[in-house]
């Protein structure tokens, strides 16, 4: 069974980059998983930050950017703020209607 | 604004049948650009994909739970429903129903339910 990976935890200081990466157990990440990007705030249901890559859903703050970096999905946060401590998921589609989420990163901004 | 509620009970015994409905309001469920997905997230856990419902019936299940899982569509209620059978105590979680676009090659949940907590225990 594929399974998506993701960084458990990261942390960033404020000001400061990150790259969280999702992966594929076995294989490359492609555009065709149309990789999309999550965060949720506890309590909360999840809120589209990326989608197709690279796309900013509306009102997602230019601080965050999508890409492919080698074999792997890539979500950067440039210039992190306080807020932007969350929890963070990607998503893979697999084909024949099949989506799989990662396990999530848990971004601390300390 | 479109909207997505869930509802059923918020406790199952073990062995029995999971039932849960979505109301969809502010939209038509009936359309070929959206999907209608149900995704739980085990308490303090990740998110994991159900399955999807298309309003013509056609649907998707993540294939380590389908032989369990069962989604349809009243679209003269504008609803859709999980049915998840067998269920043990690793059913628990918060079960949200959520959107699937299409629009404009958006793919991505772009609505989600507030989510409701399921219990399986005795």
């Amino acid at each position: 069974q594929t399974v998506v990976t993701q960084e458990p935890s990261f942390s960033v200081s404020p000001g400061g980059t990150v790259t969280l990466t999702c992966g594929l157990s076995s294989g490359s990440v492609s555009t065709t998983n149309y990789p999309t990007w999550y965060q949720q705030t506890p309590g909360q249901a999840p809120r589209t930050l990326i989608y197709i890559t690279d796309t900013r859903s509306s009102g997602v703050p230019d601080r965050f950017s999508g890409s492919i970096l080698g074999n792997k999905a890539a979500l950067t946060i440039t210039g992190a703020q306080a807020d932007d401590e969350s929890d963070y998921y990607c998503a893979l589609y697999m084909g024949s209607g099949v989506w799989v989420f990662g396990g999530g990163t848990k971004l601390t901004v300390l | 604004q479109l909207q997505l509620q869930e509802s059923g009970p918020g406790l199952v015994k073990p062995s029995e049948t999971l039932s849960l409905i979505c109301t969809v309001s502010g939209g038509s469920i009936s359309n070929n650009y959206y999907h209608w997905d149900w995704i739980r997230q085990p308490p303090g856990k990740g998110l994991e994909w159900i399955g999807s419902i298309y309003y013509s019936g056609s649907t998707y299940y993540n294939p380590s739970l389908k032989s369990r899982v069962t989604i349809s569509v009243d679209t003269s209620r504008n609803q859709f429903s999980l049915n998840l059978n067998s269920v043990t105590a690793a059913d628990t979680a918060v079960y949200y129903c959520a959107r699937y676009t299409k629009v404009a090659a958006a793919y991505n949940f772009d609505y989600w339910g507030q989510g409701t907590l399921v219990t399986v225990s005795s």
